[in-house]
């Protein structure tokens, strides 16, 4: 079956602008966590939903924020974009079962210049 | 504070050779951990995990070990190969599931011929 995509795969954005990022989960996969990944921190949670709802949230300024639709697919912003939010966004799924494992996406490469 | 520590950045192992990758953790309410494999410009792929009940999982050319008093785990590779070259992070779960993982920064393993 088809694994995680994530649209678009790299994006160049300026200082203060907004930007709008896109995943698509594996079929059957209701749980989407969203990570930054950055050579200094390594990957970091930003979020997790589950069944449209907001359930898990890292440590990340209010200007990160994401949804997730009735099927599954999950948007996350980041408004007013500062020169150490470029960073390679990594969206994964996963059924939400005990002990099950995250499938990730091959992730959106954000420069912010 | 990382709660999550890959100590090593780098290993270079000859072709043939036994991997070994090393993982501490701080928080005892972590009960899950995986190994995830990255090679550049693409998303981390599922390696192996193992729950805090066992001590051991094996699959394949891959062991993890979990000492839980040393809140310390390992990834063995043997034999190790070339196409293991990559970036190995470990992560940790406290909630059951692998939705909201924690990251360690990554160890590159290099397996020269």
């Amino acid at each position: 079956k088809a694994g995680v995509t994530q649209t678009p795969r790299y994006l160049i954005k300026t200082r203060g602008q907004q930007v709008t990022l896109s995943c698509s989960p594996i079929s059957g996969h209701r749980s989407v966590s969203w990570y930054q990944q950055t050579p200094g921190q390594g990957l970091q949670f930003l979020f997790e939903y589950f069944s449209e709802t907001q359930r898990n949230k890292g440590n990340f300024p209010g200007r990160f924020s994401g949804r997730q639709f009735s099927n599954s697919r999950s948007e996350m912003n980041v408004s007013t974009l500062e020169l150490g939010d470029s960073a390679l966004y990594l969206c994964a799924s996963s059924r939400d079962r005990a002990r099950e494992t995250q499938y990730f996406g091959p992730g959106t490469r954000l420069t912010v210049l | 504070d990382q709660q999550v520590k890959q100590n090593s950045p780098s290993l270079s192992v000859q072709e043939g050779r036994i991997s070994i990758l090393n993982c501490d953790y701080t928080n005892s309410m972590f009960d899950y951990f995986l190994w995830y494999k990255k090679y550049p410009a693409e998303g981390p792929t599922f390696l192996i995990s193992i729950s805090s009940i066992k001590d051991k999982n094996e699959d394949g050319r891959f062991t993890v070990f979990l000492n839980k008093s040393a809140k310390h785990l390992s990834l063995h590779i043997v034999p190790s190969q070339p196409g293991d070259s990559a970036v190995y992070f470990c992560a940790a779960s406290g909630d059951g599931t692998a939705s909201k993982l924690t990251f360690g920064t990554g160890t590159r393993l290099q397996v020269t011929l």
